[in-house]
């Protein structure tokens, strides 16, 4: 069975400073990763995904992820926050080889202050 | 154009009534999800269905059922409505083997029993 850890319910960051979300998966054989962000009352938005290839994974609004697999992590990262970065961020995962059901993690939530 | 889209959006009821969500997705996607988000943010697969298989987490209980009247539609239905099944609900759609099969998702639809 997968799982996924989000260590940190909430990260603050000032405006302007560079922002890491954390995540680390278990999953059998090779995951495919996800970054979803949800917005208050809305629903999830697609960020980014790994499926394979390069280890460093950009995405949408700046957002950009590092897949390390000997730390079976898959943090997230931008190098200069907004105040409209705030939100609600999931980390997901699926095996690659089995089933196309997604595990997310319990969120985290961040807070970008001017 | 809304890709995925649910009805109602808010939905309050009391304790014991059967009550539906629709969902209706036009990006062609083969597969359709339903999730469970609890107060907590914690989100939840609750099934997945394409026009082969339906999976379903053998958590939830068998008061759900999802019903497909087609490939662009999950409708989730809900019998004898409990207190603890407040929570927003998204449906979500992916194409099979399209690279990870990223999961797109509604706008969720909050339902309160009372």
């Amino acid at each position: 069975a997968q799982s996924v850890a989000q260590p940190e319910d909430q990260v603050n960051v000032a405006e302007g400073n560079p922002l890491t979300v954390k995540c680390t998966y278990s999953v059998s054989g090779n995951p495919y990763l996800f970054w979803y962000v949800q917005y208050p009352n809305r629903g999830l938005q697609f960020l980014l995904k790994y499926i394979t290839g390069d280890n460093l994974v950009k995405g949408s609004y700046g957002f950009e992820a590092e897949f390390n697999k000997s730390q079976t992590s898959f943090h997230l990262k931008k190098p200069s926050a907004l105040v409209s970065d705030s939100a609600l961020y999931f980390c997901a995962v699926r095996p690659n080889n089995a089933g196309n059901m997604l595990t997310f993690g319990g969120g985290t939530r961040l807070m970008v202050k001017p | 154009d809304t890709a995925v889209s649910q009805t109602p959006k808010y939905l309050v009821t009391q304790m014991g009534n059967d009550k539906s969500i629709k969902c209706e997705q036009n990006l062609g996607h083969d597969t359709m999800y339903w999730y469970k988000q609890d107060s907590k943010k914690f989100l939840k697969i609750m099934f997945s269905y394409n026009n082969k298989e339906l999976i379903i987490n053998e958590t939830v209980p068998n008061r759900f059922s999802p019903k497909s009247p087609d490939k662009a539609h999950l409708n989730l239905h809900i019998n004898s409505l409990e207190l603890g099944d407040s929570a927003v609900y998204f449906c979500a759609s992916s194409q099979e083997g399209l690279a990870g099969d990223t999961q797109y998702f509604g706008p969720g639809t909050r339902l309160t029993v009372l």
